[in-house]
């Protein structure tokens, strides 16, 4: 199964655009980069996915390299809500659709 | 709101127990999974249904064992609790098993073993 590599913190000033990178070398072909945060203790709530190309929603921008062996979550405007774990994930293929979560990214949007 | 509901929110039991959790996907979705988060270990994939049939296992223990009804809530069985089995259990749904689905997860159940 694809891993991913993400700093374990990281600090954002509050209306900065917060980018969080993940590395995934050994990514397959057919499979997908999701992201997740996680806000306490609350459930994972889903941010974004991609394949290759790069994606953008009400949340965040999604970018993928041409190699696809790294993405970086963009945060365009960070607020204190923004305080979170982040977790990049890739689905493994053909064993279901289930996530193999990493230990993520705590990130701090300081006032 | 994620749409995914799970009850109960606290449970509080003692070793050897045995307890149910239960988890409402999202109307229309067909996949639940089941995910363990403890303070040491993260968050663990357990078990997937797909319409009423397991489709995929990760680290659930024997002691452990869930069922999806054909309504599609799922229920998560504990038996034989231990004190490492305190932990925050989520359940997760998505609409249908193709590449790319999005999965939504509810609040969770805290379960504190004593």
């Amino acid at each position: 199964d694809a891993k991913t590599t993400q700093p374990p913190s990281m600090d954002c000033a509050e209306g900065r655009a917060a980018n969080l990178p993940c590395n995934h070398s050994t990514i397959s072909g057919n499979e997908y980069v999701y992201w997740y945060r996680q806000i306490h203790s609350q459930g994972p709530q889903y941010i974004i996915h991609g394949l290759k190309n790069n994606e953008t929603n009400e949340m965040a921008s999604l970018i993928i390299t041409e190699d696809r062996k790294s993405s970086t979550l963009i945060l365009p405007h960070a607020t204190l809500r923004d305080t979170a774990v982040y977790y990049c994930i890739v689905r493994v293929a053909n064993t279901g659709n289930q996530f193999y979560f990493g230990t993520g990214t705590s990130l701090t949007v300081i006032p | 709101d994620s749409g995914v509901t799970q009850t109960p929110k606290h449970l509080i039991t003692a070793t050897g127990q045995r307890v149910t959790l239960r988890c409402s996907p999202r109307s229309g979705d067909l996949s639940v999974y089941w995910y363990q988060q403890s303070l040491d270990q993260g968050l663990q994939f357990l078990i997937q249904y797909y319409n009423g049939e397991e489709r995929a296992k990760g680290n659930i223990l024997e002691r452990f064992s869930a069922q999806q009804f054909p309504d599609l809530h799922s229920e998560l069985n504990l038996s034989s609790l231990e004190l490492g089995d305190s932990a925050l259990y989520f359940c997760a749904s998505s609409a249908r098993d193709p590449v790319g689905n999005e999965q939504f997860f509810g609040p969770g159940t805290r379960l504190t073993v004593l």
